[in-house]
């Protein structure tokens, strides 16, 4: 069974701009979820959706957003980037709720805002 | 307070070393318990996943939990230069899942 694919892997923006990921989950699975991950920090919730609705968001400004297809693979966008958004951005599905279930994370899109 | 906390080390130990990983957590509403294995530029992957207070084993590695002092922890044996990477705890429960900062672990021949 394929894995959690995410692209791109890699991406440069300037501040200012905004920037899409997209995320396709394992086949089957309905929950998706997005985390930022820097080294200061670590792992940051940012927002999980199950059959296409948002169920949980975390503590972030309402620059990012997210949303999932009928297909259940999600995007995510970050619009009017700032210096403090390059991170690895990382996506997990889930058959259940994350929770209370495993987690499949994808390898992370690497965002560097210059 | 974080409601999970999680030495970021870094921890450097020799091969064959016991090595001893470590979370405590302040909800007590948390039910699963969950470590993660991260090793440069790739996702983290699940390595040990209970519910319950007592041990889990897996080859060589065991899970420890005690609900009773918010306190888990992840034990590898006869570590090997290949189990250097970064250890995240999690935990879950409640429709909450939070991950600790991971612990950066090297493992020298």
């Amino acid at each position: 069974k394929a894995g959690v694919t995410q692209t791109p892997r890699y991406l440069i923006k300037t501040r200012g701009q905004q920037v899409t990921l997209s995320c396709s989950p394992i086949s089957g699975h309905r929950s998706v979820s997005w985390y930022q991950q820097t080294p200061g920090q670590g792992l940051q919730f940012l927002f999980e959706y199950f059959s296409e609705t948002q169920r949980n968001k975390g503590n972030f400004p309402g620059r990012f957003s997210g949303r999932q297809f009928s297909n259940s693979r999600s995007e995510m966008n970050v619009s009017t980037l700032e210096l403090g958004d390059s991170a690895l951005y990382l996506c997990a599905s889930s058959l259940r709720v994350p929770s209370t279930d495993t987690q499949y994370f994808g390898p992370g899109t690497r965002l560097t805002v210059l | 307070q974080k409601e999970v906390e999680q030495d970021p080390g870094p921890l450097s130990v020799p091969e064959g070393a016991i090595v001893s990983l470590n979370c405590t957590y302040s909800n007590s509403a948390f039910q699963y318990f969950m470590w993660y294995r991260q090793y440069s530029r790739k996702g983290p992957e699940l390595l040990m996943y209970t519910y319950s207070s007592g041990n889990k084993e897996d080859g060589r590695f065991t899970a420890q939990v005690d609900k009773s002092s918010k306190y888990i922890s992840l034990f590898i044996r006869d570590s090997q230069p290949s189990d250097s990477a970064t250890y995240l705890c999690a935990m879950g429960g409640y429709n909450k899942l939070i991950f600790g900062a991971g612990t950066r672990l090297a493992v020298h021949p």
